[in-house]
């Protein structure tokens, strides 16, 4: 069974560019979940679709938005990027509750972006 | 809101001793609690997880954790250290209150370093 994949594996952009990334969840799970992981500030949550609906979101400007597709891949896009923003960013998948469980998530591996 | 503290950013423990890192949460009910584990520039990977079951829960690579209720906590154990247990370690809380388990509070982490 394929586990998460997320694309690009490295990104590189110019301040005020904008990026795509791409994340696949398990065959399966519904959810789809976007972590920002920064250097010394552990993981934040950045926001959370299921059934192609944005559940809840973290504390993060507007500039930082996504979608979920009707196969449940999902895409996070990060508009006017900063310096601040360089940072991995992780997909994680898991089965939701109205599926009948929920027993935590499972991570990609992340895509690194770097903002210069 | 959910909170989950890990208490010590860095902990160094020699090879063939006790590994303990400490996790308490904040909660009126008892959430589902997880621990992840974290090599460099990988994903996350689910070590073990507690939703409502037996208080203690064995996981992967000899690791076990312990639900005490009246303490809040959720420690993690393993009993001999490898070198191959290097690596960063993530407690997570659910939130039983608002999103019925599904969403996922991380600590701050604890980098355990193997001294030879």
């Amino acid at each position: 069974e394929a586990g998460v994949t997320q694309s690009p594996t490295h990104l590189i952009k110019t301040r005020g560019q904008q990026a795509t990334l791409r994340c696949s969840p398990i065959s399966g799970h519904t959810s789809v979940y976007w972590y920002q992981q920064a250097l010394g500030l552990g993981l934040q949550f950045l926001l959370w679709y299921d059934e192609g609906e944005e559940r809840n979101r973290g504390n993060f400007p507007p500039r930082f938005s996504g979608r979920q597709f009707p196969n449940y891949s999902s895409e996070l896009n990060v508009n006017a990027l900063e310096l601040e923003d360089s940072a991995l960013y992780l997909c994680a998948s898991s089965l939701s509750i109205r599926q009948g469980a929920f027993y935590g998530y499972t991570f990609g591996s992340g895509t690194r972006l770097t903002v210069v | 809101a959910q909170s989950v503290t890990q208490l010590g950013s860095h902990v160094s423990v020699s090879e063939g001793a006790l590994v303990l890192l400490r996790c308490n949460y904040s909660s009126s009910v008892p959430p589902y609690l997880f621990w992840y584990v974290q090599y460099p520039n990988q994903g996350l990977q689910l070590l073990l997880k507690y939703t409502s079951a037996a208080t203690l829960v064995k996981g992967i690579n000899g690791f076990e954790a312990e639900f005490k209720k009246s303490e809040t906590s959720f420690h993690l154990t393993k009993p001999s250290a490898h070198m191959s247990d290097a690596a960063e370690y993530f407690c997570a809380v659910s939130d039983p209150l608002n999103f019925g388990n599904e969403k996922l509070t991380f600590g701050t982490g604890t980098r355990l370093t193997i001294i030879p």
